[in-house]
Parts: structure tokens; sequence; C-alpha cells
């Protein structure tokens, strides 16, 4: 079983529509969960930083980490198109694991 | 601040010949990583530095070699490439080993 595991898509949705993304992981122990952006050759970019539990939200972003059940959530409200990446979940403590990647297409 | 810096952003390369890529940070961070990026695999660590003066392996260590060189800087060695290693490569600093990464614009390095 991989250490985290990420639908890798790919997803299309129409714009204004709610997104959600989506990692499991399978070491109970980790207490850091990022979400990054990945542009089409571009470097990973930081999105969304929690630490432990609990829900995270920054404009139309939202994290949540539910430690339970060992699962972490990206949404997207109102998804423009400028949202159009693939996004990377992160997972660890002092190094990290990262997903394979979801992409994301948002449809004008 | 420009944040992670590599260079080059693109290289070519034959079997056995060897190269060095770099990266550099002017967020003072403590912690450098480097990660390679291929289709299908994510991104897996190679080597990192927890601090100045001290360097681990990582998941996919073998064929490569770092060093860094001060706070700053934090370079990757290829000794003799191999067509395996063509790749994505990211280099990515922190404030210290748990925590957010931040991540440079890549290197990406073709073996022929």
């Amino acid at each position: 079983q991989k250490e985290v595991e990420q639908d890798p898509g790919p997803l299309s949705v129409p714009e204004g529509a709610i997104v959600s993304l989506n990692c499991t992981y399978s070491n109970s122990a980790f207490q850091y969960f990022m979400w990054y952006r990945q542009y089409s050759r571009k470097g990973p970019e930081l999105l969304m930083y929690t630490y432990s539990s609990g829900n995270k939200e920054d404009g139309r972003f939202t994290a949540q980490v539910d430690k339970s059940s060992k699962y972490i959530s990206l949404f997207i409200r109102d998804s423009q198109p400028s949202d159009s990446a693939t996004y990377l979940c992160a997972i660890g403590n002092e190094k990290l694991t990262f997903g394979t990647g979801t992409r994301l297409t948002i449809i004008p | 601040n420009a944040g992670v810096t590599q260079t080059p952003k693109f290289q070519v390369l034959k079997t056995g010949q060897s190269m060095t890529l770099q990266c550099a940070q002017d967020m003072n961070h403590n912690s450098m990583y480097w990660y390679r990026q291929d289709p299908g695999m994510g991104l897996r660590l190679i080597y990192y530095s927890a601090s100045e003066g001290t360097t681990d392996k990582g998941e996919v260590p073998n064929g490569y070699n770092v060093s860094r060189l001060n706070k700053r800087e934090f370079s990757l060695r290829l000794e003799s490439a191999a067509p395996s290693q063509t790749s994505v490569y990211f280099c990515a600093s922190s404030d210290g080993l748990a925590g957010p990464q931040y991540f440079g614009p890549g290197t990406r390095l073709l073996v022929l």
C-alpha cells in the first residue's frame, strides 16, 4: 500500500462548479498536510497548509483533514479557468510524501 | 525576493556525461531538498539537507551526489548520466524539516 494515494483524474468541471480533490494516507502519525498547485511546466506552488487536524479556509479554497479516516480534501468554490492545473497533496512529518497529482480542467 | 532559483532550466546530456544542477534560496531557510518528478510517479525525494553541513539520502539517491555549499546553496551532481535519469528536477527549501516546502521552477534534463 502506498503511503499517500491520490486519484490522478483527469477531472473536468464547468466554470463556477465546486471541485473536491482528495487524498488518503496510511500512517496515522502524520501531522503535516499540504496542497500544492502545479501549472504545466512550472514548479509546485504551496496552496494550503494544515498542521494536525481540522479545516482551513483561504478565499475560495478550503482544506479539510479527517485523521480518523486518514483522508484529506481540498475544496475549490466558484471554480475559474485559471484553477486548471495539477493539484498535489503532500503529507508527512519530517519528510513529506507527495501524491501523484490530480489534473483538473475548468471548462469556461 | 526571488525565492528558490535553479539553473539551468533545460539540459541535454549524452549517456556518461556529468553535470551539476544548482539551487539557491533567499528565504534564510535551514532545510533544502532535491526531488525528481516523473509521469505517474509523483515527486520523489533524492537527497535533502536538514541544515548547513548535513546531507542525507532520500528515496532515490542512486546515481546522484549533493553538496550543501552554504546556507543558501544546495547542488545536485550526476557523475555519469544515464537515460533513466531523464526527468524534471526540483529543488525546494523549508524553515525546518517539518512544515511547508517552497519549490523552484525546475530543471528539465534529457539524457540521450
